[in-house]
């Protein structure tokens, strides 16, 4: 069974940069395609960006192009997400989705960890 | 940009069938998936690829798709289905867009 582990909460500054971990058991971190997904206070699901198995490279969403880098470490089978420049606006729960079968489905997700946003 | 649109809420009572629209444009030529996700948990994937339903998901949980469409049917509601819902559509000009949620409250 796949499960997926994520790094606590964290508190920054505006202005700040922030990493979340995503550490994978049950499971190899290359076989899966990672995605990150995130969900502001009351608020919807976003896609961040992730893993396009079609063509084999990192597809982010517009909105965060040039502030976000998503990375991989298959020796720990964890996924990294990095966020910079940080905004009141960023404060939100950040989720690691995965999807196993390549086909565009996020089959599990993590806990998701609070990242909160303030001066 | 891409949007998925979805109804802000669905009241429905138990026993009886939900259904959650959400459109977008040519969504249909898309592959598109559900989400339940409940008060202070993550979401977990009720419906992929249209109409599939993942192992352990209960058989009252159906989808369908065509033209601008994609539908989440809910049948025989219980009272564990209340929840928000969303979709979510992939392909290579929008990557993964999630539609604007829904909640569906059995009353």
């Amino acid at each position: 069974q796949v499960q997926l582990v994520q790094s606590g909460a964290d508190v920054k500054k505006p202005g700040a940069s922030v990493k979340v971990s995503c550490k994978v058991s049950g499971y190899t971190l290359s076989d899966l395609s990672m995605h990150w997904v995130r969900q502001a206070p009351g608020k919807g699901l976003e896609w961040m960006g992730g893993f396009d198995p079609e063509d084999g490279e990192t597809l982010y969403a517009q909105k965060f192009q040039g502030r976000v880098t998503m990375t991989e470490d298959t020796s720990t089978d964890t996924a990294y997400m990095e966020l910079n420049n940080l905004r009141s606006e960023d404060t939100a729960v950040y989720y690691c989705a995965a999807d196993d079968y390549g086909d565009y489905a996020f089959d599990y997700w993590g806990p998701g960890t609070l990242v909160t946003v303030s001066s | 940009s891409y949007e998925l649109t979805q109804p802000p809420s669905v009241s429905v009572s138990p026993g009886q069938t939900a259904s959650i629209t959400c459109s977008g444009d040519k969504l249909g030529d898309k592959y598109a998936c559900w989400y339940q996700q409940k008060p202070g948990q993550s979401p977990v994937l009720v419906i992929y690829q249209d109409t599939k339903r993942p192992s352990g998901i209960p058989e009252r949980f159906s989808g369908s798709a065509s033209g601008n469409a994609a539908t989440l049917t809910i049948s025989e509601t219980q009272a564990m289905d209340e929840a928000d819902y969303y979709c979510q559509a992939w392909d290579s000009s929008i990557a993964g867009v999630f539609g604007t949620g829904t909640k569906v409250t059995v009353l």
